[in-house]
Order: C-alpha cells, then sequence, then structure tokens
C-alpha cells in the first residue's frame, strides 16, 4: 500500500464549479500537509501549506485536514480555466533531523470555459 | 525572485551515454533534491543534499549519482543511460532541516533512445 493515495483522474469541470481534490493517507506520523499546482511542462510550485488538523483559507483555496480520518482536501470555488493544472499533495512527518516529503501521484484539473 | 534553474530543459541521448544534468539556486539554500516525474508513479526522489558535498540516496537511487561541490549547485548524473531512465527529472530546494516549501526548476525531460 502507497504511503499517499491520491486519484489521478481526469477531472473536467465547467468554469464557476466548486472543485474538490482529496488524498488519503497511511502514516499517522505525517504532519505537514501541502498542496502544489503544475502546470503543463513547469515544475510543481507550493499553493497550501497547512500544519495539524483544520482548514487554512487563501482566496478562493481552502485546505483541510482531517488527521483523525488521514484525509486531506483542496477545495477551489469559482473555478477558472487558469486553474486547469495537475494538482499533487504533499506531506512529511517531524521528528527532527530533515524530513522527506511524499507526494501523491497527482490529479489532473481541466475546467472548460 | 526565487529561482532553481535546470540547464537543460529537453535532452534526447543514446543508451550507454552519460548524461549530467545541472541544477543552480540561487536562494542559498542548504537542501537540494532530484526528483523524477513518472505518469502513475508521480515525483519518487532519487538524492538529495543538505550540505555541500554530503549527499543521501532518495527511493530509487539505482543507476544515478550526484554531485555537490558547491552550495548552490546540484549535479545528477546517468553514468551509462537506459531507456528506462526516460523520464521528466525535476531539480528542488528548500531550506533548514525542517525542510519547509519546496521550490522546484522547471524540469528536464530526457529521452533514451
Amino acid at each position: 500500500q502507497k504511503e499517499v493515495e491520491q486519484d489521478p483522474g481526469p477531472l473536467s469541470v465547467p468554469e464557476g464549479a466548486i472543485v474538490s481534490l482529496n488524498c488519503t493517507y497511511s502514516n499517522s506520523a505525517f504532519q505537514y500537509f501541502m498542496w502544489y499546482r503544475q502546470y503543463s511542462r513547469k515544475g510543481p510550485e507550493l499553493l497550501m501549506y497547512t500544519y495539524s488538523s483544520g482548514n487554512k483559507e487563501d482566496g478562493r483555496f481552502t485546505a483541510q485536514v482531517d488527521k483523525s480520518s488521514k484525509y486531506i482536501s483542496l477545495f477551489i470555488r469559482d473555478s477558472q480555466p487558469s486553474d486547469s493544472a495537475t494538482y499533487l499533495c504533499a506531506m512529511r512527518k517531524n521528528s527532527g533531523g530533515y524530513q522527506k516529503v511524499t507526494f501523491g501521484i497527482g490529479t489532473k484539473l481541466q475546467v472548460i470555459p | 525572485d526565487v529561482k532553481v534553474t535546470q540547464s537543460s530543459r529537453y535532452l534526447v541521448k543514446r543508451t550507454g551515454e552519460k548524461v549530467f544534468l545541472e541544477c543552480v539556486q540561487d536562494m542559498d539554500h542548504e537542501n537540494m533534491f532530484w526528483y523524477r516525474q513518472d505518469p502513475g508513479l508521480g515525483l519518487r526522489l532519487i538524492y538529495f543534499s543538505y550540505d555541500v558535498k554530503m549527499k543521501e540516496k532518495g527511493d530509487i537511487p539505482e543507476g544515478y549519482s550526484v554531485s555537490r561541490e558547491k552550495k548552490e549547485r546540484f549535479s545528477l548524473i546517468l553514468e551509462s543511460a537506459s531507456t528506462n531512465q526516460t523520464s521528466m527529472y525535476l531539480c528542488a530546494s528548500n531550506g533548514g532541516p525542517g525542510g519547509g516549501e519546496l521550490f522546484f526548476g522547471e524540469g528536464s525531460r530526457l529521452t533514451v533512445l
């Protein structure tokens, strides 16, 4: 079983829709949770960074962490064609020294005008 | 503006050739990483370095080596390229033992014929 599971999609939605992207994980030691966005032929860039359970909002984006269920989500409100990209969840532990980041395989999102 | 620069965006090499992929960061980061990204497999860590002349194996180091002679530069070496090393290679960096945000380069698409 992979440590981090993410549906690769593709996910296709109309412009203006609310998008929900999700990841599950198996290792309860993960403490930091991230979402990266990757446009075609580009490197990933950090979108959201959260620590512990709860919600974090940034503009149209909301990151949600539920540690009891080992489940994280990214919501995109009023989705735009410019949101079309691959979204990768990522997480790492917090036990001193350097900690490796573990990535999901990414969900490809297409927002149709 | 922070920057991770990968010297080659697209390379085509023949089986058995030696391949150098170079990465330079301008953020004075201690940590640098090489990942490969493949469809259905996501981002996989090849090697990382947390200091000059230091290196640590990631999840898939076989067939690769690295060099970090200067803090800002991290090179990935394929001693004898094989077709199964055809992939997108991504360099990243971050600062400090906790890591924090990973900054990625734009990637190097390598095709081995």
